[in-house]
């Protein structure tokens, strides 16, 4: 099974700051990797797909990168809205399709 | 407007079993795979089980095979999960997602429930 690792696991930062995100795949998954955010209450909402391709209706503050085990999710200009969990998933492999464990995102 | 609308959670005993629901709207359910996934309290997410647009297709991770079976009804647009042989450990919300394929072999889950939660204990 494909094991993957984000980091940190929480993170403070101020409204209008710059948030990112690592996710670390335990063997090459190219760009087969969706980064989702979710908040109590609600099912998770898809923001970026394929690593870096922006989801319609997402803002254009959310970009992702990376390739093959490595990738980030960046968060430029943080708006009060953006305070939740982030998680990535990779859709590389058969099942088990392995979600990261999280990422939270309070306020500073 | 596609949604999908989770239901059939609640409290049950361990060994004890329970068959949540899925209802699709504003899309064709035989168009797509569908997944459910769950997080347990204070933890993150965990794939559980997917099935093919037609049924013929099936997978369950290791923590709920032979336990759990997906199956789903196309002509009502329903996707079912029944859970037998319940654990304190299957405690948790419990989503279904729609899967949407963008690329040979690459998708995403684009669309959520708010979940159905099930809370096992005596």
């Amino acid at each position: 099974d494909i094991q993957m690792t984000q980091s940190p696991s929480s993170l403070s930062a101020s409204v209008g700051g710059r948030v990112t995100i690592t996710c670390r795949a335990s063997q090459s998954i190219s760009r087969y990797l969706n980064w989702y955010q979710h908040k109590p209450g609600q099912g998770p909402k898809l923001l970026i797909y394929g690593a870096s391709s922006l989801q319609t209706g997402v803002p254009s503050r959310f970009s992702g990168s990376g390739s093959g085990t490595d990738f980030t999710l960046t968060i430029s200009g943080l708006q009060p809205e953006d305070f939740a969990t982030y998680y990535c998933q990779q859709s590389h492999s058969t099942p088990p399709y392995t979600f990261g464990q999280g990422t939270k995102v309070e306020i500073k | 407007q596609m949604q999908v609308v989770e239901s059939g959670g609640g409290l049950v005993k361990p060994g004890g079993s329970l068959r949540l629901s899925c209802a699709a709207s504003g899309f064709d359910l035989s168009d797509y795979y569908m997944h459910w996934i769950r997080q347990a309290p204070g933890k993150g997410l965990e794939w559980i089980s997917y099935i093919s647009g037609s049924g013929r297709t099936i997978d369950y991770a290791d923590s709920v095979r032979g336990r759990f079976t997906i199956s789903r009804d196309n002509a009502r647009n329903l996707l079912f999960l029944q859970m037998n042989s319940l654990r304190a450990e299957d405690t948790a919300l419990y989503y279904c997602s729609r899967a949407t394929y963008y690329h040979a072999g690459a998708y995403f889950f684009d669309y959520w429930g708010q979940g159905t939660l099930v809370t096992v204990s005596s």
